[in-house]
């Protein structure tokens, strides 16, 4: 597709379950991102991948959050024994290459995210 | 890493200049500016980025003082499209080689007819 897709839209789950929310990234795009927004509240930073490597995973708030990206193209984020507090739109973003000046070209370009509601 | 804060929210009228301040006081050097404009429902989209001075596009222009310590987005005669969330985004290349970014807490912009 042309842009940055999620999957899935919506998910509701109960406390304690475990949940993979899936990004599939502009083809060719060698950075992705991942964000969470809580409802109300700005864009968290949580982790970002030059190729399929994470460089730096201390924004991920807790253990139980890890994510994984293969083939230069898809990302899963996983959230392990979900708590109510992870309930957010989760957002991942698409960009050509980490390094260099931001432009309407070379930005990071969301996908319409994933809306997690944990009971 | 800066922290970065907004107004909540402002409301205009079609046809004025809108200017939206962001404080960022512990701004690394490396740090840019970047500024998204989000709709509901919708992913952030490019507005505009800058590192000091002054950047204009076709969209907006970005004031920046010497001591980078705040950044202005100034989007000349508003319409009632451009009621949406927008925020600043702050970060960069860290002296680790890894690349750091915070958002602001956002600024709720309602155009009025």
């Amino acid at each position: 597709g042309a842009g940055v897709s999620q999957s899935p839209s919506n998910k509701v789950t109960e406390k304690g379950k475990d949940v993979e929310l899936r990004c599939d990234p502009i083809s060719g795009h060698t950075a992705l991102y991942w964000y969470r927004q809580r409802l109300g509240q700005g864009l968290e930073f949580l982790i970002y991948f030059q190729g399929n490597s994470a460089p730096d995973k201390s924004g991920l708030p807790s253990d139980r959050f890890s994510a994984e990206r293969t083939g230069e193209s898809v990302s899963t984020l996983t959230i392990q024994r979900t708590q109510q507090e992870d309930s957010a739109v989760y957002l991942c973003a698409s960009r050509i290459s980490a390094g260099g000046h931001f432009s309407f070209v070379s930005t990071q370009y969301f996908g319409p995210g994933t809306r997690l509601t944990v009971l | 890493l800066a922290k970065t804060t907004q107004p909540i929210s402002m409301d205009s009228y079609e046809g004025q200049e809108v200017n939206i301040t962001c404080s960022h006081n512990n701004i690394a050097t490396n740090d840019y500016i970047t500024w998204y404009q989000q709709f509901p429902s919708q992913g952030p989209r490019f507005i505009i980025q800058g590192y000091k001075t002054k950047v204009t596009n076709e969209v907006a222009s970005l004031f920046i003082p010497a001591d980078r310590k705040s950044s202005t987005l100034s989007l000349p005669r508003v319409s009632l499209s451009d009621t949406a969330v927008y925020y600043c985004l702050v970060g960069g290349l860290r002296a680790s080689g890894t690349y750091k970014y915070i958002f602001g807490t956002g600024t709720r912009l309602k155009v009025l007819a």
